[in-house]
């Protein structure tokens, strides 16, 4: 079974702090992705990388940015935490596929409260 | 961003009964649909991934069917259980290279 893990499940930062949130997977996936999930919002991605060194922007990039050095690592950095970044965010990492018909695995999440 | 529709927005059934739900979706350019179920304090799950219209996927007691051209796809649950209580995500893909547009979800409550 393919494995995403996500550093922390909880975590409390202060407005301003820089924030890494890291994520793993060890079924040597090509893409990787960050969501943030709000209330009656949805999945909202935010970055995706094809391949390593290689990342996109998505929906919601602003006052965020990634890093992807190695194929199974893919970490999310607030840059300068704001209470608005307060949130449940997802990682997850699939196989290339065409027209996205490659499954989604996702980690277990970590809820991100800023102060 | 792609408008990915899913409704109701919340359902409550008793355990036992039979429940259905909709996707809709854009119906030009069809790739693929993707089904995740998500409980409460664990990652959302993949259940089908549908690329082809009048596709239908079964899993245990749940199944799906795909309508490409008049972009919907439907989610059955059949004899719902209390462990089936859960948010149901679809996903359609994105603008971007291998990416997905989730719904909102539909949140399923199975009382015993």
């Amino acid at each position: 079974d393919v494995k995403v893990t996500q550093s922390s499940r909880y975590l409390v930062k202060r407005t301003g702090e820089k924030v890494f949130l890291e994520c793993v997977q060890d079924m040597d996936h090509e893409n990787m992705f960050w969501y943030r999930q709000d209330p009656g919002l949805g999945l909202r991605l935010i970055y995706f990388s094809y391949d390593v060194k290689m990342k996109e922007k998505g929906d919601i990039p602003e006052g965020y940015s990634v890093s992807r050095e190695k194929k199974e690592r893919f970490s999310l950095i607030l840059e300068s935490a704001s209470t608005n970044q307060t949130s449940m965010y997802l990682c997850a990492s699939s196989l290339a596929g065409l027209g996205s018909n490659q499954p989604q695995h996702f980690g277990d999440g970590t809820r991100l409260s800023i102060l | 961003i792609l408008n990915v529709e899913q409704s109701p927005q919340s359902l409550h059934v008793q355990e036992g009964d039979s429940t259905n739900f909709t996707c809709s979706f854009p119906s030009s350019n069809f790739y693929a649909l993707h089904w995740y179920r998500w409980e409460t304090a664990k990652s959302p799950e993949a259940l089908f991934v549908m690329t082809l219209n009048g596709d239908e996927k079964k899993k245990g007691r749940i199944s799906a069917t795909l309508n490409t051209k008049e972009g919907y796809s439907y989610l059955y649950i059949k004899g719902s259980q209390p462990e089936d209580s859960a948010t149901y995500l679809c996903a359609f893909p994105g603008s971007g290279y291998s990416t997905l547009t989730f719904g909102k979800g539909t949140m399923l409550l199975v009382s015993p």
